[in-house]
C-alpha cells in the first residue's frame, strides 16, 4: 500500500539554526512529491513540489527539498529557521498525471517548535 | 482571486444528526477534493469531484457523500454523525487538465457532541 512516513513527530530548533524534516514514501513508481505547512487552525499552504527534473527543488520562505530516489526520501531543509516557521509540516505524495494532484496521501506531520 | 473558500468555519452537531459543508474552488479550477483531518493527524482523502461526478474515493463509509454543482462548487454531506467524525474538513481544488498543485481552503472545524 502507498504510504508516507514522517519519522519525527516533534522537532525543536533554536532560531537561526538549520532545519531538516524527514520524509520517506512507499510507492510503486516515482510519485509527485509535496511539502505543505499548516499554522494552527488554518488550511494547508504549499511550500514546494517535485514532479520531475532537478532533484533539488526550491520553495517559498527559503525552504528547499531534495528528492533521493534510491532512498525513497524527500527531506525538507532550511538553512536558518525563523520564529515564524513554527507550524505543522506535512509531506504528501500523489500519483503522476493530470488531475491526480488533488488526491494526496499525507504523512502524520511534524510539529516544529522554534526556541528564541 | 479569493482562492478556495469554505463555509462554515466552525460547526457543532449532535450524534445522529446530518451536516453539510460547502466549498468554492479557486477560479479556473474544475476539480474539488475533500479531506478529513483528525486532531494530530495528517489529512485523509475522502473523495474527489469532477464534472459533477465522483471521480475518486478514499476509504470512507457511505455516510459520507458529496455533490458538485455546475459552477464547480461542492458540498460534503455526512449522515448519522458519530463522535469520531469530529475533525477539520478541508477542501482542495485543482485543474484536471494540468499538472499543478492543489490549493486548500481554511477548513471547517466540525465538533460532534
Amino acid at each position: 500500500a502507498q504510504s508516507v512516513t514522517q519519522p519525527d513527530i516533534h522537532i525543536t530548533v533554536s532560531e537561526g539554526a538549520s532545519l531538516e524534516l524527514r520524509c520517506n514514501y512507499s510507492y510503486g513508481a516515482t510519485p509527485y512529491l509535496f511539502w505543505y505547512v499548516q499554522s494552527p487552525g488554518q488550511g494547508l499552504q504549499l511550500l514546494l513540489k517535485y514532479f520531475s527534473g532537478d532533484t533539488l527543488v526550491q520553495g517559498i520562505k527559503g525552504f528547499e527539498a531534495e528528492f533521493k530516489r534510491s532512498q525513497s526520501s524527500f527531506n525538507l531543509r532550511k538553512p536558518s529557521v525563523h520564529w515564524s516557521d513554527a507550524a505543522e509540516y506535512f509531506c504528501a505524495v500523489a500519483q503522476p498525471g493530470s488531475g491526480n494532484t488533488g488526491k494526496l496521501i499525507f504523512g502524520q506531520g511534524t510539529t516544529l517548535q522554534v526556541k528564541p | 482571486d479569493a482562492g478556495v473558500t469554505q463555509s462554515p468555519t466552525h460547526l457543532i452537531k449532535t450524534r445522529g444528526q446530518q451536516v453539510t459543508l460547502r466549498c468554492s474552488p479557486k477560479s479556473g479550477h474544475d476539480t474539488v477534493s475533500w479531506y478529513q483531518q483528525a486532531l494530530g493527524q495528517g489529512p485523509q482523502f475522502i473523495f474527489q469531484y469532477y464534472e459533477e461526478e465522483e471521480r475518486q474515493r478514499g476509504n470512507f463509509p457511505d455516510r459520507f457523500s458529496g455533490h458538485q454543482f455546475p459552477n464547480y462548487s461542492s458540498e460534503l454531506n455526512v449522515n448519522a454523525l458519530l463522535l469520531g467524525d469530529s475533525a477539520l474538513y478541508l477542501c482542495a481544488s485543482s485543474p484536471l487538465d494540468r499538472d499543478t498543485e492543489a490549493f486548500f481552503g481554511q477548513g471547517t472545524r466540525l465538533t460532534v457532541v
